[in-house]
């Protein structure tokens, strides 16, 4: 497996309060991405980064947001969690000029 | 933005015998189309993959064909065997870009 790392690895939170999630990488590549995996509807993009400082939109961005200070960090924020939030997230990199994405463990997410 | 239909959802097969998963994509420009395979409870794992330049890709038992002019792109796995049970899902790059759009997985299982 690629040098990617997820912290934490099972959380659970209450209605409410902030989450952050950590994508952690030792490979040096440019791009990293936030999904989340919900049963009946496979992975959906949340954000992605493009370099240090440069994240957009994906599909399903509503109530996240993200943050990109170093190559190898890319974290993702719930800023007040809600029980449709409760999910599997998994960060992916690739390298720039280089489409393959490796994934890293996940997290999983409970929003009481 | 690209959409990406998979099919069948559920396929059970017999050890030996070959499974076929098909998936159709909406944006003509899309040019990159990977295959990921998820054991419970792992991350997905990068399989296979091809290129709009390439109609047929193989691995082994593993084969990917694609069909630019249908948008259309199939998951051909050989002599089946028990480890190969997983939940697969093909993806596409939207607008040849870095971005994937998944399908919603179909689920393999082998019966020895």
């Amino acid at each position: 497996d690629a040098g990617i790392t997820q912290s934490p690895r099972h959380k659970v939170t209450e209605t409410g309060t902030p989450v952050t999630l950590r994508c952690h990488q030792t490979e040096n590549h440019r791009y990293m991405y936030w999904y989340r995996q919900d049963p009946g509807h496979g992975l959906r993009l949340i954000h992605y980064s493009y370099g240090v400082k440069d994240t957009d939109k994906g599909e399903v961005s509503d109530g996240y947001s993200v943050s990109r200070s170093k190559t190898e960090d890319f974290l993702l924020t719930l800023e007040s969690a809600t029980s449709s939030q409760t999910s599997v997230y998994f960060c992916a990199i690739s390298e720039n000029g280089r489409m393959e994405q490796y994934f890293g463990p996940g997290t999983r997410l409970t929003v009481t | 933005g690209e959409n990406v239909e998979q099919h069948p959802s559920t396929l059970s097969v017999q050890e030996g015998d070959s499974a076929v998963i098909k998936c159709t994509y909406s944006d003509s420009a899309s040019n990159y189309f990977p295959w990921y395979k998820q054991e419970l409870g792992k991350r997905p794992q990068l399989i296979i993959d091809i290129r709009s330049n390439v109609g047929e890709k193989k691995d082994q038992r593993i084969a990917v064909t694609l069909n630019k002019t249908a948008k259309h792109f199939s998951l051909h796995i050989t002599e089946t065997q028990p480890e190969d049970s997983a939940v697969y899902f093909c993806a596409a790059n939207g607008a040849g870009s870095y971005q994937l759009t998944f399908g919603k997985g179909t689920k393999l299982s082998v019966i020895p």
